[in-house]
């Protein structure tokens, strides 16, 4: 199987300041790695996501960074609004093209 | 965009009942679906991954029997836990795959399990 880890669990910030949330993975053959936002007691919604074929995506305040060569991506919001507090999943889809979530990261954003 | 409904939203019983989320994919085809259970301030963790037509996938240490996932055709998933008991209340959400969308994956709403 895949195993994605994450850091940090929780994450605090002043709004305005930057959040970077990292993961690693241990499926090289791994080739899409989404990054998902969960409110509490709702679904996942997706935020950005990158391909193995690709080093960055940016898409406004958020951006995304993959190494593939130490197998680990991470999650980049910059300017960050109270609305952004929320926890954030990354997630690694190997080739048996199933989805493995990483531990989650708390994000509070203090206005 | 690509919608998956999940039903029931929330779900409170007593132990030893049995209890069936179904999963659908209102306007695609989803030949394979998956499950996951969300425990509280916990990550998402795959349980089964089903496919239209044969039987689920299921991840070590998820029990196939108390688990139960019928994908009879490529808008619906059914998991049925059976004889639940108080460890098994937790958050279960489905998401199915799109093979034409740009996503591989589409969340349901997830069902919320309570067992008393």
């Amino acid at each position: 199987g895949e195993n994605v880890e994450q850091h940090p669990s929780t994450l605090s910030v002043q709004e305005g300041d930057s959040a970077v949330i990292k993961c690693t993975y241990s499926d090289s053959a791994s080739n899409y790695f989404p990054w998902y936002k969960q409110e509490l007691g709702k679904r996942p919604q997706l935020i950005i996501d990158i391909r193995s074929n690709v080093g960055e995506k940016k898409d406004q305040r958020i951006a995304v960074t993959l190494n593939k060569t130490a197998k680990h991506f991470s999650l980049h919001i910059t300017e960050t609004q109270p609305e952004d507090s929320a926890v954030y999943f990354c997630a690694a889809l190997n080739t048996g093209n199933q989805f493995y979530f990483g531990t989650g990261t708390s994000l509070t954003v203090i206005p | 965009g690509a919608v998956v409904s999940q039903h029931p939203s929330r779900v409170i019983c007593k132990s030893g009942t049995s209890v069936k989320i179904e999963c659908r994919s209102l306007d695609f085809q989803a030949t394979t679906m998956f499950w996951y259970r969300q425990f509280p301030k916990q990550s998402l963790m795959l349980m089964a991954t089903s496919n239209e037509g044969s039987k689920a996938t299921y991840e070590q240490g998820v029990e196939k029997d108390k688990f139960l996932i019928n994908h009879a055709s490529l808008t619906l998933s059914t998991l049925t836990v059976t004889s639940a008991h108080p460890e098994d209340s937790s958050f279960y959400i489905c998401s199915a795959r799109d093979r034409a969308g740009t996503q591989p994956q589409h969340f349901g709403d997830g069902t919320r399990l309570s067992i008393l």
